[in-house]
């Protein structure tokens, strides 16, 4: 079954509005997680790293401002998007790292991703 | 941002074929992620490689890394209809959770 959920699946905006998007780890705690975004028929690009307890770490050319990252907890992370517009229309998707009995990263789980469509 | 040499970029083929696809870097990575993701969902994690020369199985799935930790490839043996979509490689280096993604191959079965 799915170990990272995000909420909504899906959403439609008007333009200057703000969105927010959950990602939740579910049966593991994630003191990291991850930021994508996938332009139709592109691949993933990682937009930021979310970190627990402190502030995210943007990847160049991220606005920080206009991406804003909470990870309220070790099992929640959100990102809002701020004042979006058309070309902010996106599939937006998470991932969390999942540790292993080593201490070290077992493996990266994904949710399901949110399409945003900004009218 | 980087992203990994995926190959072939589209595959047409058809049912009960077996399917070949590789993805290489100009870096070394530790571990090595295959994904497919269907369209309008995330990416579902198929196989990990953890050691260079490594050879897993899952299902119809077999993946290896490569020994000089640059390239890796994914088969899928006696392909079915539930198997199309997009297949992604990533990198991941050791001690740093990121992720490196492929370009991607998009797999079409022709009926």
């Amino acid at each position: 079954g799915a170990v990272v959920s995000q909420h909504p699946s899906r959403v439609i905006c008007k333009s200057g509005t703000s969105v927010k998007i959950e990602c939740r780890s579910l049966d593991f705690q994630a003191t990291t997680m991850f930021w994508y975004r996938q332009f139709p028929k592109q691949s993933l690009m990682l937009m930021a790293t979310s970190n627990e307890g402190s502030k995210a770490t943007y990847e160049q050319g991220v606005e920080k401002d206009k991406f804003l990252i909470n990870h309220a907890s070790l099992t929640l992370s959100t990102l809002t998007v701020t004042s979006a517009h058309p070309e902010d229309s996106s599939f937006y998707i998470c991932s969390a790292p999942r540790l292993g009995a080593s201490g070290f990263t077992d493996t990266q789980y994904f949710g399901p991703g949110t399409r945003l469509t900004v009218l | 941002g980087q992203q990994l040499n995926q190959s072939p970029q589209s595959m047409f083929i058809q049912e009960g074929e077996d399917v070949s696809m590789n993805c290489t870097s100009s870096s070394i990575f530790n571990t090595w992620l295959w994904y497919k993701q269907d369209p309008g969902e995330g990416p579902v994690l198929l196989i990990a490689l953890y050691k260079a020369g490594e050879l897993t199985s899952n299902g119809r799935l077999t993946a290896q890394f490569g020994i000089t930790r640059k390239d890796s490839f994914l088969n899928i043996s006696a392909s079915i209809p539930s198997d199309v979509g997009i297949y992604f490689c990533a990198g991941q280096v050791f001690g740093n959770e990121k992720l490196t993604f492929g370009t991607g191959t998009r797999l079409t079965i022709i009926p």
